[in-house]
């Protein structure tokens, strides 16, 4: 069974760009999360999806920053126009269902860097 | 508004156990604790989770004490791979799928 797939892993867009991150979740999780991990700093939550909704997006900033999860293919999370306060390192998790026992299975990351 | 207080970093000879605190004075009952390690460059990867009795599993044992106020995980023979950072995390509430990852413990094995 294979893991969450993150791609791509490294992303270089100059300032101004546009950013795709893709997540594929784990066969049967139909749950996404995105996480933020800006250098030296601990992760924090984006975006929970469900497959064609959003479900919290709460830690998405209000700009320029938006997360889909369609019926079919992999979650986009999608960054216009970027700058260099952009530059982190962006995990996606999955999980099978919601509840207090569930656990959340990451993603190597995509680690995007802003020139 | 931390909810989880950890030592910012611990060193453990190889092949020793490895015993990591974690102070949750505030948690409520409803509340687990988990806890997560990120080795470098990677995404994280979930130990063990417990609600208020011991738990073992192939990678650690959780020990919580009686009054849940505070937690230990225990890796049992820790190895060079082993080396990450470990978080804490309370969790449980139903909105409660935002991982809040703090600073974590860095532990470094050294052989």
């Amino acid at each position: 069974n294979a893991g969450v797939m993150q791609n791509p892993r490294h992303l270089v867009r100059r300032r101004g760009q546009e950013a795709r991150l893709r997540c594929s979740p784990m066969k049967g999780h139909s749950h996404v999360y995105w996480y933020r991990q800006l250098p030296e700093e601990g992760l924090k939550f984006m975006v929970y999806l469900q497959k064609e909704n959003i479900i919290d997006e709460s830690g998405m900033p209000k700009e320029r920053f938006s997360a889909e999860f369609p019926k079919e293919g992999p979650s986009i999370l999608r960054i216009q126009q970027v700058v260099r306060g952009d530059s982190a390192a962006y995990f996606c998790a999955s999980s099978p269902t919601i509840n207090p026992f569930y656990e959340q299975y990451f993603g190597p990351g995509t680690r995007l860097t802003v020139t | 508004d931390a909810k989880t207080t950890q030592p910012p970093s611990m060193d453990c000879a190889e092949g020793r156990a490895a015993n990591l605190p974690c102070n949750h004075s505030t948690i409520s009952g409803n509340e687990y604790v988990y806890w997560y390690r990120q080795i470098h460059s990677q995404g994280p990867q979930y130990i063990i989770h417990g609600l208020k009795n011991n738990e073992t599993n192939e990678m650690a044992s959780l020990i919580i004490t009686e009054d849940r106020k505070s937690s230990t995980l225990i890796l049992p023979h820790a190895t060079l791979r082993d080396t990450a950072v470990y978080y804490c995390i309370v969790s449980g509430k139903s909105n409660d799928y935002k991982l809040s990852f703090g600073a974590g413990t860095t532990v470094t094995v050294r052989a």
